[in-house]
């Protein structure tokens, strides 16, 4: 299957301080996607791009779908303890057999200290 | 807003037993999927529906069944169970022929096989 590589695995910051996260695959999507999921609960969506370039915001979380269309990168800004979780890159094919499927990366496990 | 319902939450079932699991997409919503998270885990793809009719499988074993009804809600059979099916069973609804690409998770059933 497609292996999503997702880094970093974990991150420790402190509040008010900004995050980046990336992902990369060796596979072409048409749909990246950004998760986050908190502990016991199902992956609540964030972002979702479409189309190779393309700058998303959503409050203080910004995500580019790369040129390529193989990467992807989350940036959340002034970070506060409540975006404690797993945040997930997913790709997804829209054409042929694996229509619509979503491929997931790895996570990367925030902790935001007060 | 409504969101995905899934039934039940938690499920406990010894070996060799079966379980069936329930998923009610946001309304309107004409796609289904299911994905299996284990400990640790990204979520991984098993199988979809779009419109009653199986329209993608993954890595679902062969002891696993499911299907979706008139009414777009979906069940996930799964029988023999074995120790390794303990993970969290998310279900994914998407409104395909409306145009849409984003996939959004229910809470999940925690199910643990003992």
């Amino acid at each position: 299957g497609q292996q999503l590589n997702q880094s970093p695995q974990s991150m420790f910051i402190q509040e008010g301080e900004d995050v980046s996260m990336n992902c990369t695959s060796s596979s072409i999507f048409n749909t990246w996607l950004w998760y986050k999921q908190e502990p016991g609960e199902g992956p609540v969506l964030l972002i979702a791009l479409y189309k190779a370039g393309e700058l998303t915001s959503n409050g203080r979380l910004t995500a580019q779908f790369g040129i390529t269309r193989k990467d992807s990168f989350l940036n959340i800004s002034a970070s506060i303890p409540s975006d404690v979780g797993i945040y997930f890159c997913a790709g997804q094919q829209v054409r042929g057999s694996t229509l619509g499927r979503l491929y997931f990366g790895r996570g990367t496990q925030l902790t935001v200290w007060p | 807003a409504a969101g995905v319902i899934q039934s039940p939450r938690h499920l406990i079932k010894e070996k060799r037993e079966t379980a069936t699991l329930k998923c009610y997409p946001i309304p309107r919503h004409d796609t289904v999927y299911w994905y299996q998270q284990g400990p640790g885990q990204d979520p991984q793809f098993l199988i979809s529906f779009y419109e009653k009719m199986q329209s993608d499988k993954g890595s679902i074993p062969d002891r696993f069944s499911a299907q979706q009804f008139s009414d777009y809600h979906s069940e996930l059979n799964m029988s023999s169970l074995e120790l390794g099916d303990s993970a969290l069973y998310f279900c994914a609804s998407r409104a395909r022929t409306q145009g849409y690409y984003e996939q959004y998770f229910g809470p999940g059933t925690r199910l643990t096989v003992t």
